[in-house]
């Protein structure tokens, strides 16, 4: 059962601008913490922003200006949208639902299976 | 920036037990979440809170914390363990979230 389903990814030139979508299937995005994670081709996980059920919104610093996550509760989804993209933002980018354990809301327990974004001319 | 530091590979005969370390300033204080990820495939949650484990995943799969190393030990390694294993922690200071650098295990 696919919980979480991206979409929008493709070819982008550098300095365009693409948005993201992630639906949730299961639950509501409204009543949970969401992240998006991206990993770069060969590399390892990197986070990259979250929203929580309050609606605020955390980046990783050095895609703070650049990067816009937001929720439309109507279509129960979260978005990413990307300005002047760059050749190293060429990733997968995850959507992950964030578990809330012993210690608060902290790790990612459910995965989509993620959409690529490559940046070249 | 808060930094994990994980071992570049570790392999294992069939049967044998793995251990994959993570290091970080404090860790003990931190809550150390685990991922498991085959080639191609999407991350899977394998053991959270130091030493929890979500439904579906086996016994084998085990997480302790001392100072300031994480490990996930994983016992009777079977061919499909192999893959690549990341640590990760939520950092209370600018609310982020850090994995480590990764880990591929291979099965010999």
């Amino acid at each position: 059962e696919v919980q979480l389903e991206e979409s929008g990814g493709g070819l982008i030139q550098p300095g365009g601008s693409l948005r993201l979508s992630c639906v949730a299937s299961v639950f509501d995005v409204s009543d949970t913490y969401m992240s998006w994670v991206r990993q770069a081709p060969g590399k390892g996980l990197e986070w990259v922003s979250s929203i929580y059920r309050d609606g605020t919104i955390y980046y990783e610093e050095s895609v703070r200006g650049r990067f816009t996550t937001s929720r439309d509760i109507s279509k129960n989804t979260v978005s990413l949208h990307i300005n002047s993209l760059r050749a190293e933002d060429t990733a997968v980018y995850y959507c992950a639902k964030i578990g809330v354990g012993r210690f608060g809301r902290s790790y990612f327990e459910i995965w989509g299976l993620g959409t690529l974004v490559t940046v070249s001319s | 920036s808060y930094l994990l530091t994980q071992p570049p590979s570790v392999s294992v005969a069939p049967g044998q037990t793995a251990r994959i370390t993570c290091g970080g300033d404090n860790l003990e204080r931190k809550s150390v979440h685990w991922y498991q990820q085959k080639p191609g495939q999407a991350p899977v949650l394998v053991v959270f809170d130091v030493f929890d484990r979500p439904s579906g995943i086996p016994e084998r799969f085990s997480g302790f914390t001392s100072g300031n190393t994480a490990t996930l030990t994983i016992s009777r390694v079977e061919a499909g363990d192999e893959a690549d294993y990341y640590c990760q922690v939520w950092e209370s200071t600018g609310d982020l979230y850090v994995f480590g650098t990764g880990t591929q295990v291979t099965v010999l």
